[in-house]
């Protein structure tokens, strides 16, 4: 079974719709990630948090927001899609000693017409 | 300018070959580089890791940091079609934060 999973896999939505993206993980780590991946500009990272009460703002966190439900699952959400959230979005998770390798899950293609 | 740069390629090469990747930056407090594989319609996952400057082997892969020139290389001998993957490149002051490059598709023809 994978170790970090994502839901939905895929998802074609309308600008202005309200979606969330989840995240869960059965590594046992604290410390989990949301990224964007775009052709060209890499991986960036949107929020991130340390533990279920320890949750701060990445590089491009505007008009993105999370939940940190548990420590095995953390959700994104776009409050009102836009065209230019169109992305691969990335769930990833470490442990605090190790923060070098993140663990990543198998991403959600997200398009936003 | 881009913290990380890295050439999105694609490269193709038969197999057998050596896969010579780079990466370049502009941070000169980065002390931890990194090297992920992403398969297509995968996630990535951590490849090989390096502190501070020298050359770390594993296999067939091998990572190179420069320091002094900001520069950092991935070189894959004897290349195999089950490399076929994109590489990225990361790197970190110490912390949590990665800085990925954009990544270099790699194709290795059978």
């Amino acid at each position: 079974d994978a170790d970090v999973t994502q839901t939905p896999r895929n998802r074609i939505t309308k600008t202005g719709k309200r979606i969330m993206l989840e995240c869960s993980q059965t590594k046992g780590h604290d410390r989990m990630y949301w990224y964007r991946q775009d052709p060209g500009l890499g991986l960036r990272l949107i929020y991130y948090s340390f533990d279920v009460k320890d949750i701060n703002k990445g590089e491009i966190s505007d008009g993105y927001s999370v939940s940190r439900q548990a420590q095995a699952k953390f959700s994104l959400s776009l409050e009102s899609a836009i065209p230019n959230q169109t992305a691969l979005y990335f769930c990833a998770t470490s442990d605090p000693d190790r923060f070098n390798e993140q663990f990543f899950g198998p991403g959600t293609r997200l398009t936003v017409l | 300018q881009k913290e990380v740069e890295q050439d999105p390629g694609p490269l193709s090469v038969p197999e057998g070959a050596i896969v010579s990747l780079n990466c370049t930056y502009s941070n000169s407090a980065f002390q931890y580089f990194m090297w992920y594989r992403q398969y297509s319609r995968k996630g990535p996952e951590l490849l090989m890791y390096t502190y501070s400057s020298g050359n770390k082997e594993d296999g067939r892969f091998t990572a190179q940091v420069d320091k002094s020139s900001k520069y950092i290389s991935l070189f894959i001998r004897d290349s195999q079609p089950s490399d076929s993957a994109t590489y990225l490149c990361a790197m970190s002051v110490g912390d949590y934060k990665l800085s990925f490059g954009a990544g270099t598709t790699v194709t290795v023809r059978a």
